[in-house]
């Protein structure tokens, strides 16, 4: 079956460390987004790839950083200049441009700062 | 004003009632309109989106969009514990990579 893998489920990081959140997806789609979930607050943008070896920073990308080298894969690095990156972090898709504009998440990462 | 607002809840109904989740909106070029289903510290699955204005109906679930008063909603018959979850609410104009989301809304079902 087609869809998003996020690896690891769990991560817990010590201050300092930079840390890196895997998203590989198989659904050929174009666009990649990395999302923040925190409590109360909904989902927030970090970063979106709409084609390889490009991306655009969201409303948060402070602190982050996300390469893509091919369409399957768009990881996440959390830098320790992230100030406080615990949080549920989400990886999503979408099939790209004059097609169904609606995004498909990944299962999550959680990571907590130890 | 947020793009979307959406009641936060908690919503708490007994098994077989109908459920019914809103968001209002401000931005009247949204085309898409997307529910989400999410489970505790799962991400969030795609229910249902309808394209534009409308009524979109898929086994107990029915998503209705009323552009003219930037209203949408998800209903859910004969509930379950199952249905149990978080439900986002997100939109998008027809392309490009700006989604907005509701802050969702908690729902329990109770046996």
């Amino acid at each position: 079956d087609g869809g998003i893998t996020q690896s690891p489920k769990y991560l817990f990081r010590k201050e300092g460390q930079n840390v890196t959140l895997s998203c590989e997806q198989n659904l050929n789609h174009d666009a990649m987004y990395w999302y923040r979930q925190d409590p109360g607050q909904g989902l927030r943008l970090i970063y979106y790839s709409q084609i390889v070896n490009d991306f655009q920073k969201g409303d948060i990308a402070e602190g982050y950083s996300v390469s893509r080298e091919k369409k399957e894969s768009f990881p996440l690095t959390v830098t320790s200049a992230q100030k406080n990156p615990t949080a549920f972090y989400l990886c999503a898709s979408s099939i790209g441009e004059a097609r169904a504009n609606v995004l498909t998440f990944g299962a999550g990462s959680r990571l907590t700062v130890l | 004003q947020k793009e979307v607002e959406q009641d936060p809840g908690p919503l708490s109904v007994p098994e077989g009632a109908i459920v019914s989740l809103n968001c209002t909106y401000s931005n009247s070029a949204f085309q898409y309109f997307m529910w989400y289903r999410q489970y505790s510290r799962k991400g969030p699955e795609l229910l249902m989106y309808t394209y534009s204005s409308g009524n979109k109906e898929d086994g107990r679930f029915t998503a209705q969009v009323d552009k003219s008063s930037k209203y949408i909603s998800l209903f859910i018959r004969d509930s379950q514990p199952s249905d149990s979850a978080t439900y986002l609410c997100a939109m998008s104009v027809n392309t490009g990579n700006q989604f907005y989301f509701g802050t969702g809304t908690s729902l329990t079902v109770i046996p």
